[in-house]
C-alpha cells in the first residue's frame, strides 16, 4: 500500500513562528503536493514538486514556502505564520506522467493563535 | 477564481436513492476529470476518473456522466448506502510539462440517511 506520512494530526503555533509541516511518501513517486483544504473552499494547491529540488507555485503560494531535498520527502514551510493560515494543509504524491492517481496524507490540523 | 465549480455544496439522500453531484469547468485544457471521496479524518482517495473522449463511466454503484459540450461533469451514485456518507470533490487535471495538476472543486458533503 502507497503510504502519504504527515508528521503531525494537530499543529498550534503562536503568530509570528516559522512553522514546517512534514510529509514522507515511500512508494518512490516523482510528484508531490502540498494543498490547504477550508469549508466551502474545497483543496488548493500551494506547492508541488515534480522533482528532487525543484518547486512549482500552485494557486495560493503566498506566505508559503517548499523545500524538497530528497526524493520522499516535501516540507512545507509558514515562514511567520498568520491567524489566516489556520486550516487542514494534506500532502499528496504521485507517479510522474500524465493520468496518475493522487494519494493523500491524512492532514495536519494547524491553527495559528 | 474558481476554475471548477461543484454542486451543492451538501446534499441528504434516503438510503437506497440516487446521489448526484454536478461540476461545471472553464478552462478547455482540462484533459482528465477525477473523483475523489473523503471521509472524516482521511485523506481523499480516488473513487472513479473519466476521460473527454468517453461520455459515461460506470464503476459499480458510481457513474461520471460527462458533458464536454457544456463542460460539465457528474458524478451519479446509485443505490445509496450510509457508509457512502462522506465529502465528494471533483477535480480536473491539466498537463505541465507532461505532469498533473490537479484542480479541486470545492466538495458536496452527502449523507446517507436510514
Amino acid at each position: 500500500d502507497v503510504k502519504v506520512t504527515q508528521s503531525s494530526r494537530y499543529l498550534v503555533k503562536r503568530t509570528g513562528e516559522k512553522v514546517f509541516l512534514e510529509c514522507v511518501q515511500d512508494m518512490d513517486h516523482e510528484n508531490m503536493f502540498w494543498y490547504r483544504q477550508d469549508p466551502g473552499l474545497g483543496l488548493r494547491l500551494i506547492y508541488f514538486s515534480y522533482d528532487v529540488k525543484m518547486k512549482e507555485k500552485g494557486d495560493i503560494p503566498e506566505g508559503y514556502s517548499v523545500s524538497r531535498e530528497k526524493k520522499e520527502r516535501f516540507s512545507l514551510i509558514l515562514e511567520s505564520a498568520s491567524t489566516n493560515q489556520t486550516s487542514m494543509y494534506l500532502c499528496a504524491s504521485s507517479f510522474g506522467g500524465v493520468r496518475t492517481e493522487a494519494f493523500f496524507g491524512q492532514g495536519t490540523r494547524l491553527t495559528v493563535v | 477564481q474558481q476554475q471548477v465549480k461543484q454542486s451543492p455544496q451538501s446534499l441528504i439522500v434516503q438510503k437506497g436513492g440516487i446521489s448526484i453531484i454536478n461540476c461545471a469547468y472553464e478552462n478547455t485544457a482540462f484533459d482528465y476529470f477525477p473523483w475523489y471521496q473523503q471521509f472524516p479524518g482521511k485523506g481523499p482517495a480516488l473513487l472513479i476518473a473519466i476521460r473527454p473522449d468517453v461520455s459515461e463511466k460506470k464503476e459499480g454503484r458510481f457513474t461520471i456522466s460527462f458533458n464536454k459540450s457544456a463542460k460539465q461533469f457528474s458524478l451519479h451514485i446509485m443505490d445509496s448506502q450510509p457508509g457512502d456518507s462522506a465529502t465528494y470533490f471533483c477535480a480536473a487535471s491539466s498537463r505541465n510539462f507532461g505532469n498533473e495538476k490537479l484542480t479541486f472543486g470545492t466538495g458536496t458533503r452527502l449523507t446517507i440517511i436510514p
